[in-house]
């Protein structure tokens, strides 16, 4: 069975610092990977995806992501934190075969940015 | 992006009764899948709602519970029957969109508490 795991359920970082939210995953075969972000009373939004190419994928609001195929992760990044960042962030994996829509999520990483 | 507009946005409903959401979207989309998350938890997709046939329902989940409608291109309803406290979450709609459907986008959920 295909899945992601995000080891930690919350990160905290200061406003200005760089942030890391881990994602690894366990698939067969290539992997097709996303993040996106929740914030309060609203619906996911889609942050960036890895389907194929450059490992290093860049997305909205300056997030980018690593895939890493030797380690099975891939890390969500930002190079300078905002307090605008604070929210619930998921990383999905799309199941072999079934369509890029299809997604199996982690349990979801809360970052908080403080000022 | 595809604007997806969920309705009711919440609702409070008694136990025993049932609820239907409404899932519509600005622009016709092949795929739309609904999802469910449990408080505090990730999501989990329930089923694939097919046009001009029936829907296709995921592991524990199952027709009589979550009958589902998808009589166009861009609307589909979800219905929660014979609810039970175990039923409030946050109900989502998803539709397939940019470069070969590559991306899934959300609506704002519907967000339902039964007592």
């Amino acid at each position: 069975a295909q899945s992601v795991a995000q080891p930690e359920d919350q990160v905290n970082v200061a406003e200005g610092n760089p942030l890391t939210v881990k994602c690894t995953y366990s698939v067969s075969g290539n992997p097709y990977l996303f993040w996106y972000v929740q914030y309060p009373n609203r619906g996911l939004q889609f942050l960036l995806k890895y389907i194929t190419g450059d490992n290093l994928v860049k997305g909205s609001y300056g997030f980018e992501a690593e895939f890493n195929k030797s380690q099975t992760s891939f890390h969500l990044k930002k190079p300078s934190a905002l307090v605008s960042d604070s929210a619930l962030y998921f990383c999905a994996v799309s199941p072999l075969g079934t369509g890029f829509q299809k997604l199996v999520f982690g349990t979801g990483t809360r970052l908080l940015v403080s000022p | 992006s595809a604007v997806i507009s969920q309705k009711p946005s919440r609702d409070i409903c008694q136990r025993g009764t049932s609820l239907t959401i409404q899932c519509q979207v600005d622009s016709q989309v092949t795929m739309m899948f609904w999802y469910r998350q449990q408080p505090g938890q990730s999501l989990t997709l329930i089923a694939t709602a097919n046009q001009g046939s029936e829907a296709t329902y995921e592991s524990g989940f199952v027709i009589d519970k979550f009958p589902i409608s998808r009589p166009n291109l861009t609307f589909s309803t979800l219905t929660v029957s014979n609810m039970s406290p175990e039923d409030s979450s946050i109900y989502l709609c998803s539709v397939g969109q940019g470069p070969r459907n590559t991306e899934a986008f959300f609506g704002q959920g519907t967000r339902l508490t039964v007592v």
